[in-house]
């Protein structure tokens, strides 16, 4: 089984200022990692997702996140955040085969103010 | 767009009454997942569908709630005997083509009084 943890449940942070949110996983097979946005009584938004290759993943809006596998982490980064970015940010997981199911980390709300 | 539409996308409802939702992929996507997310929380694994088959159920699913994929294209997902406890975000997602990526719909939130 896999699980995932988002240690921050909540991060403030001035616009224009870089930002980093924190998501480490466990699983016991190898997984997929992907990285949701959720923007107020919406669905989830794909950002990016870590399926095989290069450690380093960018995906939409200017975010980017590292797959770790021996801190079994997949941080997400941003440079240079936006007012637009308040939003709730989701990890999760899925194992590479079978059905793969999502398991979600609880979330992080990225707070931007002026 | 995720090429996903899901309907109502709200509901509000008296507890002990049956409520169905439907999920409606755009195109034709083998797999079809559900997902309930409760205030504050991440979403959590209902049940998945290949095609019009029901390969797996989470323990959440209780007897209550039945989801079916009758043509294994459209979906619905039914509660009877509504509890509060039953109030959350329902989302549907479908894996998309070889990507390995599941992409959700906007959710249909279930509010019982």
């Amino acid at each position: 089984a896999q699980s995932v943890t988002q240690l921050d449940s909540q991060v403030p942070v001035f616009e224009e200022a870089p930002v980093e949110l924190r998501c480490n996983y466990s699983s016991s097979v190898s997984v997929y990692l992907f990285w949701y946005v959720q923007y107020p009584n919406q669905g989830l938004q794909l950002l990016l997702k870590y399926l095989s290759g290069s450690t380093l993943v960018k995906g939409i809006n200017g975010f980017e996140a590292e797959f770790n596998k021996s801190q079994t982490s997949f941080h997400l980064r941003k440079p240079s955040v936006h007012i637009s970015d308040t939003a709730e940010y989701f990890c999760a997981v899925s194992e590479d085969t079978g059905f793969q199911k999502l398991v979600f980390g609880t979330g992080t709300r990225l707070l931007v103010s002026p | 767009d995720t090429g996903v539409s899901q309907n109502p996308r709200h509901k509000i409802t008296k507890r002990g009454q049956n409520v169905t939702f439907r999920c409606d992929p755009i195109s034709e996507h083998n797999r079809l997942y559900w997902y309930r997310q409760t205030l504050g929380q991440g979403p959590e694994f209902l049940t998945y569908f290949q095609n019009e088959a029901q390969l797996e159920k989470s323990r959440l699913l209780s007897d209550r709630f039945s989801a079916e994929r009758p043509k294994g294209s459209f979906s619905t997902l039914e509660i009877q005997r509504t509890e509060q406890g039953d109030s959350a975000m329902y989302l549907c997602a479908i894996l998309g083509g070889s990507t390995d990526t599941q992409y959700f719909g906007p959710g249909t939130r279930l509010t019982v009084l």
